[in-house]
């Protein structure tokens, strides 16, 4: 089954630049989607198609996809964009979808 | 507005079934690929299941041969049929929406918990 590894925690003091990777064999053959959650709520869409941000999500959220990893890179990093972060792709080999472990972003 | 409700989670005891139901708004659940993502507490998110427009479905290695995913295309009602529910799919289980394979999930449901304990 097709794995997707991240790092289990980012520290970034705000202002600053936060980037998180995403690990997967040829991922950048796949589209790559990024969730936000926040502690208690569901997760929320901040980037989809690699790079494209849905309506409502700060420029501030940016993404990148290449060879095997892919990036999602978080601009002036503000204390609300402290939470966790999953990138997600579909395996058209098995129709099954796949979140990546999970990174805690963590704002000094 | 498009949105969607989970309800009919709780706990239950190991070896039992639970259905949960996931009412949708604003959008049709037989147009769309509707699928049940889980989060057992304090750990990452897990897609458990879809169910494609066409009726076909699809399950994690976990669940299958236990979970059943289905629709009810007059009530635009998503369900998980849980049977032989075991400690580990203990969980907050959410149910999401994708157009498409492959486009991402957005909206999700706010969540239900499912505890499985004696």
């Amino acid at each position: 089954s097709y794995v997707l590894t991240q790092p289990p925690s980012v520290s970034v003091a705000p202002g600053k630049t936060a980037r998180i990777t995403c690990g997967g064999d040829n991922i950048g053959s796949k589209s790559v989607h990024w969730y936000q959650q926040k502690p208690g709520q569901a997760p929320v869409l901040v980037i989809s198609y690699d790079s494209d941000r849905p309506s409502g999500i700060p420029e501030r959220f940016s993404g990148s996809n290449s060879g095997n990893t892919a990036t999602l890179t978080i601009s002036r990093v503000e204390a609300g964009d402290e939470a966790d972060y999953y990138c997600q792709v579909w395996d058209s080999s098995s129709d099954h979808y796949v979140f990546g472990t999970g990174t805690k972003v963590t704002v000094l | 507005e498009v949105q969607l409700v989970e309800s009919g989670g709780g706990l239950i005891q190991p070896g039992g079934s639970l259905r949960l139901s996931c009412a949708a708004s604003g959008f049709s659940v037989s147009s769309n690929y509707m699928s049940w993502v889980r989060q057992a507490p304090g750990k990452g998110l897990e897609w458990v299941s879809v169910i494609y427009r066409g009726g076909t479905t699809y399950y994690a290695d976990p669940v299958k041969g236990r979970f059943t995913i289905s629709t009810d295309n007059s009530k635009n009602t998503l369900f998980l049929q849980m049977n032989s529910l075991r400690a580990e799919d203990t969980a907050v289980y959410y149910c999401a929406r994708a157009p498409l394979e492959g486009l991402p999930f957005d909206p999700w449901g706010q969540g239900t918990l499912v505890t499985v304990s004696s």
